[in-house]
Parts: C-alpha cells; sequence; structure tokens
C-alpha cells in the first residue's frame, strides 16, 4: 500500500537557517507527491507537488522539494527560515483505486522558528 | 475565484445527534473529496465524490454518509455522533484523476 512518513514530529530552526522537512514515501508505482502546510485554525494550503515532471520542484513562499527515486524520499526545504513559517507540514501521496484518487497524509511536522 | 468553502464553521452538537456539513468546491472543480482531521493528526480520507457518486471510500463506519449535487457541491452527514467524532472536517476539490485537492477552511465539529 502506498503510504509517507515524516521523520521527526517537530522540528525546530532559528530565523534565517535553513529548513529540513523529511518525507519518505511508499508506492509500487511512481508517485504523486505533495506538501502541504496548515496554519493554526486554517485547512490544508498546496506548497507543491510532484508529478514526474521534473525531480527537483519550487513551490510557494521560498519552498522547494526533491524527489529522490533510489531514497524514496521527497524532502522539504527552504533556504532561510522566517517567523511566519511557523506552522504544521504534511507530506502526501496520491493513491488511485475504483476510478478514483485520494490523499495519503503522513503524521506532520510542527516547525517552530525561534528569534 | 472564492476557493473552497465549508459551512459551517463551527458546530457542536450532543452524542445520538446528526449532523450535516456542506462544501462548495473551486470554480471549475469536479471533484470532491472529505476527510477527517483529528487533534494532532494528519488528515484521514473519508470519501470522494465524482459525477454525483461515491467513488470511493476509506475506513469510516457507514454512519458517514454524503452527496454530491448536479453543480459538484457536496454534503457529508453523519449519524449517531460518537465523542470519538470529534474533529476538523475538511472538503478538498480537484479535477478528476491524480491532480492536486485544493482544501477548504474545514468544519470543526465538537461532540459532548
Amino acid at each position: 500500500a502506498q503510504s509517507v512518513t515524516q521523520l521527526g514530529s517537530h522540528v525546530s530552526v532559528s530565523e534565517g537557517a535553513l529548513v529540513l522537512l523529511r518525507c519518505n514515501y511508499s508506492s509500487s508505482v511512481p508517485p504523486y507527491l505533495f506538501w502541504y502546510v496548515q496554519y493554526p485554525n486554517q485547512g490544508l494550503q498546496l506548497l507543491l507537488k510532484y508529478t514526474s515532471a521534473a525531480t527537483l520542484v519550487k513551490g510557494i513562499n521560498g519552498f522547494e522539494a526533491e524527489f529522490k527515486k533510489s531514497e524514496t524520499s521527497f524532502h522539504l526545504t527552504k533556504p532561510s527560515a522566517h517567523m511566519s513559517d511557523a506552522a504544521e507540514y504534511f507530506c502526501a501521496v496520491s493513491v488511485a483505486a475504483e476510478g478514483a484518487q485520494k490523499l495519503v497524509f503522513g503524521q506532520g511536522t510542527r516547525l517552530t522558528i525561534n528569534p | 475565484d472564492a476557493g473552497v468553502t465549508q459551512s459551517p464553521t463551527h458546530l457542536i452538537k450532543t452524542r445520538g445527534q446528526q449532523v450535516t456539513l456542506r462544501c462548495s468546491p473551486k470554480s471549475g472543480h469536479d471533484t470532491v473529496s472529505w476527510y477527517q482531521q483529528a487533534l494532532g493528526q494528519g488528515p484521514q480520507f473519508i470519501f470522494q465524490y465524482y459525477e454525483e457518486e461515491e467513488r470511493q471510500r476509506g475506513n469510516f463506519p457507514d454512519r458517514f454518509s454524503g452527496h454530491q449535487f448536479p453543480n459538484y457541491s457536496s454534503e457529508l452527514n453523519v449519524n449517531a455522533l460518537l465523542l470519538g467524532d470529534s474533529a476538523l472536517y475538511l472538503c478538498a476539490s480537484s479535477l478528476v484523476g491524480p491532480y492536486e485537492q485544493y482544501f477548504g477552511p474545514g468544519t470543526r465539529l465538537t461532540v459532548t
């Protein structure tokens, strides 16, 4: 079964430091992978998506992710953290079944930014 | 573009009651999915609607049911509410296929 695992339920970095949020996937077919961000008391906002067009994917707010098939990873990075990046981040894989596509999410990583 | 909208924002119900949540998809989208997000957890897939039919269902009991209307909007109904049904219910819309899903702000359901 297709799934994602996010390593680290809580990551804390200083403002201006590199942000690295880890996601590993399990899939028997080429996956469609996504990163979403959730601010407190809000829904999920799409940061970026991987659909096999390019291994390095650029998203909104300066985030990017690299698809590495050999490592089954899709880690999210940002060169310089900003206070406004503090939120919950979810990695997800699109799973096809019964003529439909559902998203299977990881458990999430809470990102804290220290001033 | 209004994006995905959901109503109501918050809801408080008593055990055993029934609840209906509503969702309007993003303009141009024909597929609606519902997710349940318990506190501190990632969203869990409930079901997906396309062409007014339930296309796929997650591991949720029959107390959870839904509907999609000709204008693509959707409802989620939960019967015989349990305390464990307390969660944020998220609606997402997309085009049919492996495309990104756009989420609404959610409905916070509290069962007492």
